[in-house]
């Protein structure tokens, strides 16, 4: 199994640029997240999903959307990319519950607005 | 809402200290788990504790989970070079039905 894998693994987008931000797993699980980690602050949820065509906003929704067509795809989309979308971006997945299953991460993408 | 505060946010210590990160919740929490950050790298899951006053090893890595179920603790007993990175704790809560990361303590190891 690859597990979660994201594309791409860095990107340099200007100001109100727009991208896709994809993330696939492969273990069947009916539960993903988008996390932004910024230095020293930790990772933040910006959106999660309980399964293909459910989604919902995490602490840090604002600029982001997402869709869920498929169990394995969980894309995150921006729209206007500005410099405080300035991150590291991870995907992950678990089997069950949102706070006491395993979360497995990709290995993140990392993102410089200019 | 339910926040997660973990100390300290940096740590450097020589090869053969121990290390210790706590992990303070504003709530109740069902659960905590336990992640590694290498740098560069993904988190990936050491551990999860449940129960009131529980305590886990995994070799040289001691977890405690408190009587009040509102803090955790991750001692690591004479570092390696290999146990440098970011650990960050997240608190689970069948309240709220999130689960909330710490910011992380980076560990530096020298050698």
């Amino acid at each position: 199994n690859a597990g979660v894998t994201q594309t791409p693994k860095f990107r340099i987008l200007k100001i109100g640029q727009s991208m896709t931000l994809q993330c696939t797993q492969d273990m069947n699980h009916n539960y993903m997240y988008w996390y932004r980690q910024d230095p020293g602050m930790g990772l933040k949820l910006i959106y999660y999903s309980v399964g293909a065509g459910i989604t919902d906003k995490g602490e840090v929704p604002n600029g982001y959307n997402v869709s869920r067509s498929t169990t394995e795809d969980f894309p995150l989309r921006l729209e206007l990319a500005a410099p405080s979308q300035t991150s590291v971006y991870f995907c992950a997945s678990s089997s069950g519950g949102r706070y006491t299953e395993t979360q497995y991460f990709g290995p993140g993408t990392r993102l410089l607005v200019l | 809402g339910q926040q997660v505060m973990q100390i300290p946010q940096y740590q450097h210590v020589q090869e053969g200290e121990d290390f210790t990160t706590y992990c303070n919740s504003s709530t109740t929490l069902s659960n905590i788990q336990w992640y590694k950050q290498r740098p560069g790298g993904h988190p990936v899951f050491l551990i999860q504790l449940v129960k009131s006053g529980e305590v886990k090893k995994q070799k040289r890595l001691t977890f405690q989970f408190g009587e009040a179920k509102k803090n955790s603790s991750l001692h690591i007993t004479a570092t390696q070079t290999t146990d440098v990175g970011t650990y960050f704790c997240a608190g689970g809560s069948s309240n709220t039905g999130k689960l909330i990361f710490g910011q992380g303590t980076t560990l530096q190891v020298k050698p």
